[in-house]
């Protein structure tokens, strides 16, 4: 079964800083896509960014980018030029075919004025 | 991206009583929308999975006489809980999966929060 983790509880960055939160995946699978969602306290789920593992190139959105290491099963998130509206809870995903998404735990991120 | 839109967002009932939220894909069709609950500074936990014209596939651990999936067209799932507890009180997502140009994502409702009395 695959697997999630998103080993950073909680993060903090300063205002117009850049910050990069982890995510790990496990897959035996060879075509997938792995997303990035945010979490504002509304509770609505936004996504951020979404990636093809057969797409060797990053996927990047405005301030938003991703490192994606499908030999290491990594995918990071790097948000650029940090703004306060950033803060919020960030899920890791993993997804492929008809399935369900497979989520991390979250990484709660706080942006300091 | 694309709107999926719950209704309603805020319920409050009282012990026993039956109550259905309603998710909607609004400008795409969805053979495939899932239901979620989340539990306060926690991950989403998926309960089911629902495709139209089927029968909802469930967890494990999730009672399919309690929670009550249809999903009878292309645009709309609705989840009934049946003879609410205070328990089941909750935050409930769901998500459409939306495949075009094969690409795959799966967008998600604003949520349900439901407060059994």
């Amino acid at each position: 079964a695959q697997t999630v983790t998103q080993s950073q509880p909680e993060m903090s960055v300063q205002e117009a800083e850049t910050v990069t939160l982890s995510c790990t995946y496990d897959t035996s699978e060879s075509d997938y896509y792995l997303f990035w969602y945010k979490q504002p306290p509304s509770r609505q789920m936004i996504l951020v960014i979404r990636q093809e593992a057969y797409k060797q190139q990053n996927a990047t959105e405005n301030r938003f980018s991703v490192n994606f290491q499908k030999a290491a099963k990594s995918f990071s998130l790097k948000i650029s030029d940090s703004q306060l509206g950033d803060a919020a809870m960030y899920f890791c995903a993993y997804g492929g075919g008809n399935t369900p998404l497979v989520f991390g735990k979250g990484t709660r991120l706080s942006v300091i004025a | 991206g694309a709107v999926v839109s719950q209704h309603p967002s805020w319920v409050i009932c009282k012990s026993g009583t039956s109550v259905k939220i309603e998710c909607r894909s609004l400008d795409f069709q969805a053979t495939t929308m899932f239901w979620y609950r989340q539990f306060p500074k926690q991950s989403l936990m998926l309960m089911a999975t629902s495709n139209e014209g089927s029968k909802a596939t469930y967890e494990q651990g999730v009672e399919k006489d309690k929670f009550l999936i249809n999903h009878a067209s292309l645009t709309l799932s609705t989840l009934t809980v049946t003879s609410a507890h205070p328990e089941d009180s909750s935050f409930y997502i769901c998500s459409a999966r939306d495949y075009r140009d094969y690409q795959e994502t799966q967008y998600f409702g604003p949520g349900t929060r439901l407060l059994v009395l």
